[in-house]
């Protein structure tokens, strides 16, 4: 079945820096990618959807500038967090869709729990 | 009109038990119906899904039954089992328009006693 990996699956950084998280689908090619923040006991919320090739599209209320999502192939998209501060602690997700992979096309990634201190 | 309601919010059931949770949605241009099961510092897994074009959709324990006219649909786990014990979302969206986001209710956490 298809197979997306996320990257890393932990990560603690320092306020100020940056960190970036990965996302590989393995085994189809997404030609849509989405990013989700996760607070704990609370459902997904999705911040952007990424089409390869093209500008990210954010939710409202999202900071385009402090989330920066690259979709620059079908394989692979990345989130980074600028500057990140102790509130954008979180568990963040992805997930991919392949138009092609049919009606079972989102797969999500395993999550990467983020701690800034 | 993007809302999709889940309930309840917990549910405790006996090893052996059923566990039912109910979904309800107001865009009727949903197309497509997702369960997904996640366990903690996991991403969600999908479960089982429907179109609607169907009423009941069965794949082993897991059993989704939709209602079009209610706009309703539910997951029932039969013979529940401790393995069972995660957090289960429903969610939704239009296959046929642009971006097709799923939209995802806000969780149950179920929990089955052995």
């Amino acid at each position: 079945g298809a197979v997306v990996s996320q990257h890393p699956s932990r990560v603690i950084c320092k306020s100020g820096t940056s960190v970036k998280i990965e996302c590989r689908s393995l085994d189809f090619q997404a030609t849509t990618m989405f990013w989700y923040r996760q607070f704990p006991k609370q459902s997904l919320m999705l911040m952007a959807t990424s089409n390869e090739g093209s500008k990210a599209t954010y939710e409202q209320g999202v900071e385009k500038d402090k989330f920066l999502i690259n979709h620059a192939s079908l394989t692979l998209s990345t989130l980074t967090v600028t500057s990140a501060h102790p509130e954008d602690s979180s568990f963040y997700i992805c997930s991919a869709r392949s138009h092609r992979v049919g009606i079972q096309g989102y797969t999500f990634g395993s999550g990467t729990r983020l701690t800034v201190v | 009109q993007q809302q999709v309601k889940q309930s309840p919010q917990s549910l405790i059931v006996q090893k052996g038990g059923i566990s039912i949770i109910n979904c309800a949605y107001e865009n009727t241009a949903f197309d497509y119906f997702p369960w997904y099961q996640q366990f903690p510092g996991k991403g969600p897994a999908l479960l089982i899904a429907i179109r609607p074009d169907v009423s009941e959709k069965k794949e082993g324990r897991f059993t989704i039954s939709f209602n079009k006219s209610a706009k309703q649909f539910s997951l029932h786990i039969m013979d529940s089992q401790p393995g069972d014990s995660a957090t289960y979302f429903c969610a939704a969206t239009s296959l046929k328009s642009s971006g097709d986001k799923l939209t995802f209710g806000t969780g149950t956490r179920l929990a089955v006693r052995p």
